[in-house]
């Protein structure tokens, strides 16, 4: 059962364009919606955050968008950059179900 | 994040053959998990501590188990390896209360052949 879902799979965007990333859940139980960001060899490391309190959170060129009446929550990247190019993870957690549950992640490749 | 590591960085066995993944943090975190990366799979949850003496199984623990040294180790074993167990293995450590931050190492990356 896959309770968190992410498109798409992969991703080209143009040098200063905008990247968006979606991801629906199942689990209504969830609270908190983290992204990461992997880079080849690296670990994931923590992008941006949301809780179902608020429907948009913006951190520099990163905003989540959530929408907790359809279950679903989405990733844009402003002015996207070569060096954004990276795997990119939604997740989620919450509702007595401790670690996180991963999205399969999408693979974005920014062209200069 | 260099506060998490894990040893070996990379790691080729055989089928059936016991291999240790070892997780060492300098957080102070209580929490530790270990997850296992597969192509177009995302990670997936093996177990996770909430503290010495706490171990709980996640999404696929079958085949593994874990140990939980000291709060600042938790190693991750796998009894007797199998190919389907080829993967890239990741720790993190998270402050206590469900939904914080996770910061993961950098993985190790096993071959079982």
């Amino acid at each position: 059962q896959q309770q968190v879902k992410q498109s798409p799979q992969s991703l080209i965007v143009q040098k200063g364009g905008i990247s968006i990333i979606n991801c629906a859940y199942e689990n209504t139980a969830f609270d908190y919606f983290p992204w990461y960001q992997q880079f080849p060899g690296k670990g994931p490391a923590l992008l941006i955050a949301i809780r179902p309190d608020v429907s948009e959170k913006k951190e520099g060129r990163f905003t989540i968008s959530f929408n907790k009446s359809a279950k679903q929550f989405s990733l844009h990247i402003m002015d996207s950059q070569p060096g954004d190019s990276a795997t990119y993870f939604c997740a989620a957690s919450g509702g007595g179900a401790d670690g996180l549950t991963f999205g399969k992640g999408t693979h974005l490749i920014i062209q200069p | 994040d260099a506060d998490v590591t894990q040893t070996p960085r990379n790691r080729i066995t055989k089928t059936g053959k016991r291999i240790m993944l070892e997780c060492s943090q300098t957080k102070g975190h209580d929490r530790m998990y270990w997850y296992r990366q597969d192509p177009g799979l995302g990670l997936r949850l093996i177990y996770y501590s909430f503290d010495v003496k706490d171990i709980n199984k996640g999404e696929i623990s079958d085949g593994y188990s874990v140990s939980r040294q000291a709060q600042a180790k938790f190693s991750l074993s796998l009894e007797s390896a199998i190919p389907n167990q080829t993967a890239l293995y990741f720790c993190a450590t998270g402050p206590t209360g469900t939904g914080d931050t996770q910061y993961f190492g950098p993985g190790t990356r096993l071959t079982v052949l």
